[in-house]
């Protein structure tokens, strides 16, 4: 079975950036699938940020193409996203999950990011 | 970008009955790369269904059933148990970038 596990900072600062990481097990990154990190403000709906292909290629939501980068380590089974120049609009629970033609079948739990000084 | 618009955004029935929710798409939704996701409070989506219309495994009770193509996708639960209600959210994975509705609220009336 596939785990995803989200970690990072809870509380980032305005202007500043915001890093996370997912640990995959259960199963190597490198397979065919693609790996997506998605948000979810506080009461709100679901945004895609973006996802990186067990090539490392990389395909992001236009609305945050500017600031965002999501990147692949193979040697440690784990993908990464870094979103720049963060507002208050950044503040939201953070998931990562892995795609695949059956959609996003495998989420992590979730983490919470506080964009605030 | 594909905007997927969900009707209703709440609805409220009993255990028991039947529910019928709704996903339109502004554009095709092209190989039927359609997912139903449920979510609970405090917890991650969950995968229901993907390609319009499987179930995502066997743990998905078959009285959650999915349909349609093109433009137009519906999720139904033929009869509501007390663990059904969440909130139902779809998605398009055929043209980037992905996009989700903005959920259905499935509330006990």
């Amino acid at each position: 079975q596939v785990q995803l596990q989200e970690s990072g900072p809870g509380l980032v600062k305005p202007s500043g950036t915001l890093s996370l990481t997912c640990v995959v097990s259960g199963g190597s990154i490198s397979n065919s699938n693609w790996w997506s990190w998605v948000r979810q403000p506080p009461g709100k709906g679901l945004e895609w940020i973006g996802g990186i292909y067990h090539s490392g290629s990389t395909n992001y939501n236009p609305s945050l193409d500017s600031r965002v980068t999501i990147s692949l380590d193979k040697s440690k089974n784990q993908f990464s996203l870094k979103l720049t120049s963060v507002t208050a609009a950044d503040t939201a629970i953070y998931y990562c999950a892995r795609g695949s033609e059956r959609a996003f079948d495998f989420w992590g739990q979730g983490t919470l990011v506080t964009v605030s000084s | 970008e594909i905007v997927l618009t969900q009707s209703p955004g709440t609805l409220s029935l009993s255990p028991g009955e039947r529910a019928t929710l709704s996903c339109r798409a502004s554009q095709t939704v092209s190989g039927s790369f359609l997912a139903w996701y449920q979510q609970k409070p405090g917890q991650a989506p969950r995968l229901l269904i993907y390609g319009a219309s499987t179930r995502a495994t066997t743990g998905i009770p078959d009285r959650f059933s999915a349909s349609g193509s093109g433009t137009d996708f519906t999720l139904t639960i033929s009869r509501l148990e007390p663990e059904d209600f969440a909130v139902y959210y779809c998605q398009q994975h055929s043209t980037s970038p992905v996009t989700f509705g903005q959920g259905t609220r499935l509330d006990i009336k």
